[in-house]
């Protein structure tokens, strides 16, 4: 079994400022990791994840996040954040070999003008 | 546009009323889910199908059913409303049920039990 702790339920940060969202896991097995995304009134929708190789993945808008296995942590990072990155984020991780995914209970991310 | 739709957007229900959720994706994907997110605690999985005809029971089952006769839709059914069904559910789908897959999400129905 896994499980997913997400530290911060909210985090408010002045546009412009750098962000990180935390994300520590637990599982006996290796791991994939997620962080999805939900902007106000929508579904989620995959940011970035990792899978196996380089332990920094990066989205399309300046999200990076590093795996770090001795810490097993999956922080999610912006250098400089914008209004429209206000959203909520979810961290997930699935183990391998494992058909379950599992979430964290969310970050709201408030950037403020 | 390709994706899932998700039907009703919202919906209030008296309690022991009977209610379907509807789900359609015309991706193809194998895989399909079914999610409630609440305040505070995240998705939680209620059910899922790795391939048309077969479902499986996720973390909260219990109240819930679901059906796969096709690849493309997976209805999800109340039988007898109560106020803790009160949540936002979401439906998913992946190319198949692997640790690996990206899930792509419906829009969400919001659903009031009273």
């Amino acid at each position: 079994a896994q499980s997913v702790t997400q530290l911060d339920s909210q985090v408010p940060v002045f546009e412009e400022a750098p962000v990180e969202l935390r994300c520590n896991y637990s599982s006996s097995v290796s791991v994939y990791l997620f962080w999805y995304v939900q902007y106000p009134n929508q579904g989620l929708q995959l940011l970035l994840k990792y899978l196996s190789g380089s332990t920094l993945v990066e989205s399309i808008n300046g999200f990076e996040a590093e795996f770090n296995k001795s810490q097993t942590s999956f922080h999610l990072r912006k250098p400089s954040v914008h209004i429209s990155d206000t959203a909520e984020y979810f961290c997930a991780v699935a183990g391998a070999g494992s058909y379950q995914l599992t979430f964290g209970k969310g970050t709201k991310l408030s950037v403020i003008p | 546009i390709a994706g899932i739709t998700q039907a009703p957007t919202s919906q209030i229900l008296a309690a022991g009323r009977r209610m379907t959720l509807r789900c359609t994706q015309d991706m193809r994907h194998n895989a399909m889910y079914w999610y409630r997110q609440d305040l505070g605690l995240g998705l939680r999985l209620i059910h899922y199908s790795n391939t048309a005809g077969t479902t499986g029971k996720g973390e909260v089952p219990d109240g819930y059913s679901v059906s796969r006769a096709n690849t493309d839709d997976f209805p999800l059914t109340l039988a007898s409303a109560v106020p803790s069904q009160t949540s936002v559910y979401f439906c998913a789908s992946s190319v198949d049920r692997g640790g690996a897959d990206t899930q792509y999400f419906g829009p969400g129905t919001r659903l009031t039990v009273l």
